[in-house]
């Protein structure tokens, strides 16, 4: 079975600090993978996703991730955080059939003004 | 284009009663997915569904809960005999398509407190 681990639950940042979340899969097979944003009050939005090719993926609002195939990771990161990026992130996987999707833990980023 | 709507927001149940929560689509999408969210805890799949057929129902308890998503209306979640474990925020999504290249759109989840 595939597991999802987000060891930061709680992250408290000054605006223009820079970010890193940190996302670890664990599945033998290929994966695809997804960083999810809640805005408070809001539903879940992709803020980027991983199938193939560059592991280097650039999303929306200035977000990255990197896909490391041998740590089994896919980190999360944005050079200069702003207050309005206050919320929680989920890191999630799925495998080649698509049908299910399996979520980290979820980090709650705290960004103050 | 609406998105993915779900209701009621915020349902509150006395242990025993049963919980019914709705799931619309967004429009041309006809796979439906249903996920929970225990406090503190990440989104954990469910079930998973296309009209009139449950696909993968791997993630649902095996009693008391049940879903559909029938040829006319919305996809509807159902708890019954409710207990206090079962207070969670619980999601919907759906896709166009079934495959890993198909974006899953989320609603805004219903929230259900069992007193």
């Amino acid at each position: 079975a595939q597991s999802v681990s987000q060891h930061n639950h709680h992250v408290i940042l000054s605006e223009a600090a820079s970010l890193e979340l940190g996302c670890n899969y664990s599945y033998g097979g290929t994966v695809n993978l997804f960083w999810y944003v809640q805005y408070p009050g809001q539903h879940l939005q992709l803020l980027l996703k991983y199938f193939s090719g560059d592991p280097l993926v650039k999303g929306i609002k200035g977000f990255e991730a990197e896909f490391i195939k041998s740590k089994f990771s896919f980190n999360l990161r944005k050079p200069s955080v702003q207050w309005s990026d206050t919320a929680e992130y989920f890191c999630a996987v799925n495998n080649n059939a698509g049908n299910m999707l399996t979520f980290g833990g979820g980090t709650r980023l705290m960004v103050k003004p | 284009n609406a998105g993915v709507m779900q209701n009621p927001r915020h349902l509150v149940r006395r242990r025993g009663q049963e919980a019914r929560l709705r799931c619309s689509p967004m429009k041309g999408h006809s796979h439906v997915y249903w996920y929970r969210q225990l406090p503190e805890e990440g989104l954990k799949f469910m079930v998973y569904l296309q009209k009139e057929n449950i696909i993968d129902e791997s993630g649902m308890p095996k009693e008391r809960f049940s879903a559909e998503f029938p040829k006319e209306g919305p996809s509807i979640l159902r708890i019954q005999q409710v207990v206090r474990g079962d207070s969670a925020a619980y999601f919907c999504a759906s896709s166009r398509r079934q495959g890993p290249e198909d974006e899953q759109y989320f609603g805004p989840g219903t929230r259900l407190t069992v007193t």
